[in-house]
């Protein structure tokens, strides 16, 4: 089974802090995704990356970055963690290029910044 | 731009009876997929079930079936035999747009 897994299940920061989520999955995945989930919104693609040192952004790229050093871990980062990127982050991958392709999901980080 | 809309927030349903989840799209792209995911109270998603936009069958998956009429841009999902584990949020996605809609909140009612 494919696993993919976040570093944290939840995570409380302060305004301002640098914040990294770390996402890994095992299944040798070339695409990983980044989204948030807010209620009534639904989900909401932040990054995603085809490969090794590439990326390329979503609906919503602003206030974030990543980074993928490796093909297993996609890092989410947060330059400056401000009140309003309180929010559940759900990474994904994906097996190749095929838009058919379904995605797999981590369980999820719930960030809080006060 | 291409659009999901799912426009019931909620839905409930009673324990072995059959419920139908509503979903629209927008796109002018003649070749797309579409997608359920699946969200229990534990948060992991799941795929449920997938329909390429070219076949003109309906997916199903055990109990879960949808009803994909492509000239209506609609992709509704029907679970029959409704149980407690399918107590979920239920997304309804679009690709290769990767564009998910806001979800619908299903409750089984024993």
């Amino acid at each position: 089974d494919v696993k993919v897994t976040q570093s944290s299940r939840y995570l409380v920061k302060r305004t301002g802090e640098k914040v990294f989520l770390e996402c890994v999955q095992d299944m040798d995945h070339e695409n990983m995704f980044w989204y948030r989930q807010d209620p009534g919104l639904g989900l909401r693609l932040i990054y995603f990356s085809y490969d090794v040192k590439m990326k390329e952004k979503g609906d919503i790229p602003e206030g974030y970055s990543v980074s993928r050093e490796k093909k297993e871990r996609f890092s989410l980062i947060l330059e400056s963690a401000s009140t309003n990127q309180t929010s559940m982050y759900l990474c994904a991958s994906s097996p190749g290029l095929g838009a058919v392709e379904t995605q797999y999901f981590g369980p999820g980080t719930r960030l809080l910044v006060l | 731009a291409q659009t999901v809309t799912q426009s019931q927030p909620e839905m409930s349903v009673q324990e072995a009876e059959t419920v139908t989840l509503s979903c629209t799209y927008d796109t002018s792209e003649s070749d797309y997929y579409l997608f359920w995911y699946k969200q229990p109270p534990s948060r992991q998603m799941i795929l449920v079930i997938r329909q390429e936009a070219y076949k003109q069958q309906n997916a199903t998956e055990n109990r879960f079936s949808v009803n994909f009429q492509k000239a209506a841009k609609s992709f509704s999902l029907k679970i029959s035999d409704s149980q407690l584990g399918d107590a979920a949020m239920y997304f309804c996605a679009y690709r290769p747009r990767l564009v998910f809609g806001k979800g619908t909140r299903l409750s089984v009612i024993a």
